[in-house]
């Protein structure tokens, strides 16, 4: 079955503080994989996909075909990166499936 | 280009109403999703369209729920009767191609009393 499991409804961390939200992938074929943000009051927007292997605000994102894994990383989060964070599957036939999101606090 | 357009940003209705959500694509878009937000089950598809044409409905969660596209530029979702349980936060968004970033619209906020 195609899915994508984000295991955190909600993740709490310190600014400053690295910070990383889990996200799993199920899907047999070779997979796209991206991550949405949908910062207070913003429309959801990309942030990252894996095939640019790029760091936009610092998050960076490796796919890890072993674990299935597609994890979110950032060294040192900053207040600003509250939000909420999707991880997407693009599952061909012009399909995304979306996982449940996590939602990410950062305290002062 | 203003991005992909809903309205109404905000709905309030009473069980048992029509509720019609409406949606208007980037241009040049030939990918349109529709989508449905709720704490407990995050980001669902309910359908999408590829040329105006309906390609998958399997997450239309019942037969009170229907999308059309009637042209490249306008899509509507319609919820007849809706029920309290509908009451969520509806994207639509859409693609040039699919594998392509989807761009979201602002949503529109459905509350059945």
């Amino acid at each position: 079955a195609q899915r994508v499991t984000q295991p955190e409804k909600l993740l709490s961390v310190f600014k400053g503080a690295p910070v990383e939200l889990k996200c799993n992938y199920s899907y047999s074929g070779s997979p796209e994989l991206f991550w949405y943000v949908q910062y207070s009051r913003q429309r959801l927007q990309l942030l990252l996909r894996h095939i640019s292997r790029e760091s936009i605000k610092g998050f960076t994102a490796d796919l890890n075909k072993g674990e299935t894994s597609f994890h979110l990383k950032k060294p040192f989060a900053q207040e600003e990166d509250s939000a909420m964070y999707y991880c997407a599957l693009y599952t061909g036939g012009f399909k995304t499936i979306f996982g449940a999101g996590t939602r990410l606090f950062v305290k002062a | 280009d203003a991005g992909v357009i809903q309205s109404p940003r905000h709905e309030v209705t009473e069980m048992g109403q029509e509720v019609t959500l409406r949606c208007k694509p980037i241009s040049g878009h030939n990918s349109l999703f529709w989508y449905r937000q709720t704490m407990m089950r995050g980001l669902e598809l309910l359908i999408y369209f590829n040329n105006n044409v309906p390609i998958d409905d399997s997450g239309m969660p019942e037969d009170r729920f229907s999308a059309k596209m009637p042209n490249a530029s306008f899509s509507t979702l319609k919820i007849q009767p809706s029920e309290p349980r509908d009451s969520a936060v509806y994207f639509c968004a859409s693609s040039l191609r699919g594998p392509d970033t989807q761009y979201f619209g602002p949503g529109t906020r459905l509350t059945v009393l």
